[in-house]
């Protein structure tokens, strides 16, 4: 069964500070994988989207790896900012259709001032 | 920045009555999703959709739910007759063609079944 499991489940930081969130996932047969940013009571929005081939992007503070051989992922945020504050969603392609998403159960980040 | 629309943002419906959820997707995308997220839990995929018909489905979506592209612009999810369980927030996803590309997210219709 195709799985994509996050960690922490929370974390808490304060303002300035950088953190790393780590996805794992066992999601066959591999397309791509996604990290999303759920603001409370809004939709994802897609942070970087990552094939097998590439293992780390950027977009503005946020960076994320890959590691396809070991099925991981991380997402670094540098600098935090208040507005960090969001659950953060691994989310895995299962065809190459990108027709499937599988999502991990996300990681819930709050920064503090 | 172009943005996917959902209507109604909440809505309460009594158990076994029919329930359309609607959404306009961006303008220039062709591929349109159905997501839901019970209250605590991941989301969930429901189905897919691509040149007027389903092209994936996951085990939630059973007989009880359609979906339908009424027009150039709609993208409707109705569910039958609704169950108790059906009690969750619904986003819809629109997406531009070619691969790798991200699905822009709604907000969501918050849906409760009294």
């Amino acid at each position: 069964k195709n799985q994509v499991e996050q960690s922490p489940q929370s974390l808490i930081i304060l303002e300035g500070k950088n953190c790393t969130l780590q996805c794992n996932y066992t999601v066959s047969p591999f397309s791509n994988l996604r990290w999303y940013k759920q603001d409370t009571g809004r939709g994802p929005v897609s942070l970087t989207i990552m094939t097998f081939s590439e293992n780390t992007k950027s977009n503005g503070r946020y960076t994320a790896t890959l590691d396809a051989d070991t099925k991981q992922s991380s997402l670094h945020i540098t600098a935090s900012q208040l507005s960090d504050s969001a659950s953060y969603i691994c989310v895995v392609s299962a065809n190459f259709g990108n027709e499937k998403l599988t999502f991990g159960t996300g990681t819930r980040l709050t920064i503090i001032p | 920045e172009p943005e996917v629309t959902q209507t109604p943002s909440h809505q309460v419906t009594q158990m076994g009555q029919e329930v359309i959820l609607r959404c306009v997707p961006i303008s220039n995308h062709l591929y349109f999703y159905w997501y839901r997220q019970i209250l605590g839990q991941k989301v969930e995929f429901l189905v897919s959709f691509y040149n007027n018909e389903i092209s994936e489905k996951s085990e939630i979506f059973d007989d009880q739910f359609s979906v339908e592209r009424p027009d150039g612009s709609n993208f409707t999810l109705k569910i039958r007759s609704t169950k108790l369980e059906d009690s969750a927030m619904y986003f819809c996803a629109s997406r531009e063609p070619g691969s790798n590309q991200p699905q822009h997210f709604g907000d969501g219709t918050r849906l409760s079944i009294l």
